[in-house]
């Protein structure tokens, strides 16, 4: 069974504060890495989409790197604005078709 | 353009009882995806179309069926309810057969089946 994991579960930051979260993945039959970001009532939406080791992505105050080798990539999000509150998703694309986290809920205080 | 639409929004089933959740894109997209997902759990696939014709068990295939009707539209069948079935539904498309683009989301069926 392939597993896809994020840590942390959740997590309560103050505005201004920049963080950071991890998604481990198997290290085989790598596709794609995605990232979503998923508000509460709505749909997830596309935030990156990563093929290449050592890809590293940007947008905005947000950005991910990727490492196929050791099966992980980090989503940062620099300056949390109240925002920026939602799940972010990741989802590992291997030969078995996408395999999806758990996410990390993240709260930003204002 | 609307991307992505699903029918219905919501639904309340008893047990034993059929129902169709339907979907479409406008985006000419190849692949399509159809995912529930539950407090607790990662989106998890039930079936895939990675083109019109064809489609393919997911993770969590048992007790629905699936019909890609033609390009745009990708339909998921329960044909005898069970509570277990309750949870929000989302479908998927993605452009190109590989399938590794960005995955756009419709807006979900909260179905309840008591």
């Amino acid at each position: 069974i392939l597993n896809v994991e994020q840590s942390p579960q959740s997590l309560h930051v103050q505005e201004g504060d920049s963080t950071n979260f991890t998604c481990s993945f198997p290290s085989s039959n790598f596709y794609a890495l995605h990232w979503y970001r998923w508000e509460t009532a709505k749909s997830p939406e596309a935030l990156f989409v990563m093929t290449l080791n050592g890809d590293e992505k940007k947008k905005g105050r947000i950005s991910a790197t990727l490492n196929t080798k050791e099966g992980y990539s980090y989503l940062y999000i620099k300056g949390s604005q109240p925002e920026d509150s939602a799940t972010y998703l990741c989802a590992f694309r291997g030969t078995y078709k996408y395999i999806f986290g758990t996410g990390t809920r993240l709260k930003v205080l204002a | 353009n609307a991307g992505v639409t699903q029918t219905p929004k919501f639904q309340v089933l008893k047990t034993g009882q059929s129902m169709t959740l339907q979907c479409a894109q406008d985006m000419n997209h190849n692949s399509m995806y159809w995912y529930r997902q539950d407090p607790g759990m990662g989106l998890r696939l039930i079936y895939y179309s990675a083109s019109e014709g064809t489609t393919d068990k997911g993770e969590v295939p048992n007790g629905y069926n699936v019909s890609r009707l033609n390009k745009r539209e990708f339909s998921l069948r329960l044909e005898s309810a069970a509570p277990s079935q309750t949870s929000v539904y989302f479908c998927a498309s993605i452009q190109g057969l590989a399938g590794v683009g960005e995955q756009y989301f419709g807006p979900g069926t909260r179905l309840t089946v008591t």
